[in-house]
């Protein structure tokens, strides 16, 4: 079965740290991959997406997220972390197997927190 | 451009009692899907519209719940008579083809007690 797995709940940084939010996946086939942020009182927001070519993909925010296919993983980084980058942060997998739709397969989020 | 809209943004209600959320995505955007994240777990598919063709299904579930796109324009989602396992936060998302992202509305939060 298709599944994503995001395997912190939260995760607290240093501003100005680098920051890393895991996510991995299981799908048959090639993946397609998203990363969506969620600020408070506010729908998803999409960061990147990974399809084909590059497995570093770089997003919005001056975000990037390298796919990696032998450890079935699509983390989320960041150099250097701000602390309006605070938010919940959601990693997708496109359904592959269900015809015609292509549908997201979420994973529970993390909650990203950034200290001043 | 405008993005995705839905209302309410939030919803409180009586167990048996009927609500219908609405959606306007993006002007243009032929697909639109609904999903939902319950009690802090992960967003789930609900059903997917190609204009006012209900392309999936597969995720809504059970008969309480109703979606309809009549036009291809916006969607509802009515839920009669709600339970109290259907509180959570609904999204909807809209995009132009089903290859590109999808693009979120803020969700309406529905508490059924």
């Amino acid at each position: 079965a298709q599944s994503v797995a995001q395997p912190e709940d939260q995760v607290n940084v240093a501003e100005g740290n680098p920051l890393t939010v895991k996510c991995t996946y299981s799908v048959s086939g090639n993946p397609y991959l998203f990363w969506y942020v969620q600020y408070p009182n506010r729908g998803l927001q999409f960061l990147l997406k990974y399809i084909t070519g590059d497995n570093l993909v770089k997003g919005s925010y001056g975000f990037e997220a390298e796919f990696n296919k032998s450890q079935t993983s699509f983390h989320l980084k960041k150099p250097s972390a701000l602390v309006s980058d605070s938010a919940l942060y959601f990693c997708a997998v496109r359904d592959m197997e269900t015809s015609g739709t292509y549908k997201y397969i979420f994973g529970t989020g993390t909650r990203l927190k950034v200290l001043a | 451009e405008a993005g995705v809209t839905q209302f309410p943004s939030h919803s409180v209600i009586e167990k048996g009692q009927t609500v219908t959320l609405r959606c306007d995505p993006i002007s243009g955007h032929d697909n639109l899907y609904w999903y939902r994240r319950v009690m802090g777990k992960e967003i789930k598919f609900l059903l997917h519209f190609v204009k006012e063709s209900k392309q999936d299904e597969s995720g809504m579930p059970n008969n309480r719940f109703l979606a309809e796109r009549t036009g291809g324009t916006y969607s509802t989602l009515k839920v009669q008579p709600a339970e109290l396992e259907d509180s959570g936060v609904y999204f909807c998302a809209s995009s132009p083809t089903k290859y590109n992202e999808q693009f979120f509305g803020p969700g309406t939060r529905l508490t059924v007690l």
